[in-house]
């Protein structure tokens, strides 16, 4: 079983639909949980980072983490072309050394 | 606003020969990261550092690759002797103490190597 899954997509949505990207995890010592954005031939771009269990809110997105069924999600609201890119799930156990495990990525394309 | 940024953007090299890719972490950070991704692959972590030590390194992190601050602005990746399965992307990162802890990392936009 891989340490991080997520499906890679492509996603196509309308402008202004509700967008849900996940990921699966096998590793239970993870303790934080990122969503990175990644625009074509960019770096990764931190989004958001939930400790633990629970929910997460910054404007139009919303991480939650479920530890119990090692499955955490990214929701993003009124979606806008802007918002097309790939989001990379990340994961990492507690320490200080900065190793993240990242997903596949999930390609997301919204269209006007 | 601060950024990283690494330096060549784009490197092609003949098989057997040594790169260094380069990079300037943001000034207030101390914790430095080298991450890379093959092409239609997941980032792969290889390499943390500080206080001019290697913190963890992965299994791809062998003995061709290094490490280096050689100043107080650069952080570089060396890789010894390339060979055509080092052709990947590789990202430079950098955080402070807390973003070491919560991963939140800052990443330069890339460097890409092609080994022939």
């Amino acid at each position: 079983q891989k340490e991080v899954e997520q499906d890679p997509g492509p996603l196509s949505v309308p402008e202004g639909a509700i967008v849900s990207l996940n990921c699966t995890y096998s590793n239970s010592a993870f303790q934080y949980f990122m969503w990175y954005r990644q625009y074509s031939r960019k770096g990764p771009e931190l989004l958001m980072y939930t400790y633990s269990s629970g929910n997460k809110e910054d404007g139009r997105f919303t991480a939650q983490v479920d530890k119990s069924s090692k499955y955490i999600s990214l929701f993003i609201r009124d979606s806008q072309p802007s918002d097309s890119a790939t989001y990379l799930c990340a994961m990492k156990g507690s320490g200080n050394t900065g190793k993240l495990i990242f997903g596949q990525g999930t390609t997301l394309q919204v269209k006007p | 606003e601060p950024e990283v940024t690494q330096t060549p953007s784009h490197q092609v090299t003949q098989m057997g020969q040594e790169v260094i890719l380069r990079c300037v972490p943001i000034s207030n950070h101390l914790y430095f990261y080298w991450y890379r991704q093959i092409l239609g692959q997941k980032v792969e972590f290889l390499v943390s550092f500080y206080n001019n030590e290697i913190s963890e390194k992965s299994e791809i992190f062998d003995d061709q690759f290094s490490v280096e601050r050689p100043d107080g602005s650069n952080f570089t990746l060396k890789i010894r002797s390339t060979k055509l399965e080092d052709s990947a992307m590789y990202f430079c990162a950098s955080s402070d103490l807390a973003g070491s802890y919560t991963g939140e990392l800052f990443f330069g936009e890339g460097s890409r190597l092609t080994v022939l």
